[in-house]
This record gives structure tokens, C-alpha cells and sequence, in this order.
């Protein structure tokens, strides 16, 4: 989707280190989302944020912090205390944060920690 | 919690029709979506279709829902080498947030 933005598209970091993706967008969509997707186990929700200046957990947000500070961006720090962290990451938005409105996907940053 | 579950797999040959299959546990499911992704990409939505329906087509592609069995299939058509990908189906219930259960995906191969 050329409307979302995830940079970089491939990311190595060595354990112990935090690390930060990038997601903009300019479809003024209200809703940003952050999945983590690993194979055979689908998309799982990390956070989102319905506003700017506020967010939400998701299922698995231990380990990952995020700001949104501006509407167009949601960044996501990967955090040491991440255990697992390799993975593909992918960042979401919607027009609104209700349950009719389709998400639009970035092409995702993979994640490769050693 | 919700589950949404999927084959894993399926392989069919070019031209042949494709069906892939997705079961949900939540009754209350508002939508349902049909997500593809390409290799190294983001998803793509291809269709979706309200609770109150049983069916719905969009050219090569038709969505059935039998709600009393929980079961979502998606249906394509003359089944292209450029359909091979993962497809992903998706649920979500009436909530305040858009928070949509995944199924793990399915890859479909496309063998010419």
C-alpha cells in the first residue's frame, strides 16, 4: 500500500539491543496498528492507537513499547526485554477505529536479532 | 478467546477453481475479511462481507458464509500462477476498536 510506509524493509540487531520501526502514513486515517507475524501462527496484535497521543495494548505487547506523537506516525521500539524477538512486523491503519472499517497494510519490516 | 482457524496448505493447478476454508468461534462476528499477502509484502484486502449475508461475489472471487456452522469460505475462479500467495481470513465483532482475529493463513501453490 503506497500510502503506508514501513522503513527499513529488513532490520539486524545483536541481542540486548533496542530498536525502532518506523511507520508513516498519508492516508489521514485516524487508527494505526502494529501486528507481529511469525510463520504458521497468522497476525498478532502488539499495539495500536485510535488518537494521537494515545494507545492501546494488544495481545502480546510485552517486550515492545510505541509513541504517537503525530497523527502520520506510530514508531515501535522493540525492546531487550523482548524474548523473541525475530519476526516479520507489520504496521496497520484504519479511517476509523470501528469494526466495519478494512485495515490497510505497509509492506512490513523483518526483524532478524542475534 | 477467539479462534479462527485455516488449512495450512492447498495446491491446485492453473485454471482449476480454488476453495479455501476458515472456521471462527466468536458468534458474534460483525464482518469477515479476505486478506492476501505476497511473498515479503503487507496484506492485501480482497473482499469482505457483513454477518447478514450468505454470499458475495466480486468477479473470480465468492465468499460463502454458513453462520450457523461458523464457516467462511473463499472461492476463486479460474485459479492464475499470480493467485499464489497466502490468504488470510479474519474476524471482528462489534466493538469500539477495530480489532480484527486473524486466522494463521493459508499459502495457496498454483501449479502450471
Amino acid at each position: 500500500d503506497g500510502g503506508i510506509t514501513q522503513s527499513p524493509k529488513y532490520l539486524f540487531r545483536k541481542e540486548g539491543q533496542n530498536v525502532t520501526l518506523s511507520c508513516e502514513q498519508n492516508l489521514n486515517h485516524d487508527a494505526m496498528y502494529w501486528y507481529r507475524q511469525d510463520p504458521g501462527q497468522g497476525l498478532r496484535l502488539i499495539y495500536y492507537s485510535q488518537i494521537v497521543n494515545d494507545f492501546q495494548k494488544g495481545d502480546i505487547a510485552e517486550g515492545y513499547s510505541v509513541s504517537r506523537e503525530k497523527k502520520e506516525s506510530f514508531p515501535l521500539t522493540v525492546t531487550s526485554a523482548q524474548k523473541n524477538p525475530t519476526a516479520f512486523y507489520l504496521c496497520a491503519t484504519s479511517s476509523r477505529s470501528s469494526y466495519n472499517s478494512p485495515l490497510h497494510f505497509g509492506n512490513g519490516t523483518r526483524l532478524t536479532v542475534t | 478467546g477467539e479462534d479462527v482457524e485455516q488449512s495450512l496448505f492447498l495446491s491446485v493447478r492453473e485454471g482449476d477453481s480454488s476453495v479455501i476454508n476458515c472456521t471462527y468461534t466468536d458468534s458474534s462476528s460483525t464482518y469477515l475479511y479476505w486478506y492476501k499477502q505476497e511473498p515479503g509484502a503487507g496484506l492485501q484486502l480482497l473482499t469482505y462481507i457483513f454477518s447478514n449475508m450468505d454470499m458475495k461475489q466480486d468477479q473470480r472471487l465468492t465468499v460463502l458464509l454458513n453462520k450457523k456452522d461458523k464457516h467462511l469460505s473463499l472461492r476463486i475462479a479460474d485459479t492464475q500462477t499470480g493467485d499464489s500467495a497466502i490468504y488470510f481470513c479474519a474476524e471482528t465483532y462489534q466493538t469500539g476498536a477495530n480489532n480484527l482475529f486473524f486466522g494463521t493463513g493459508t499459502r495457496l501453490t498454483v501449479i502450471p
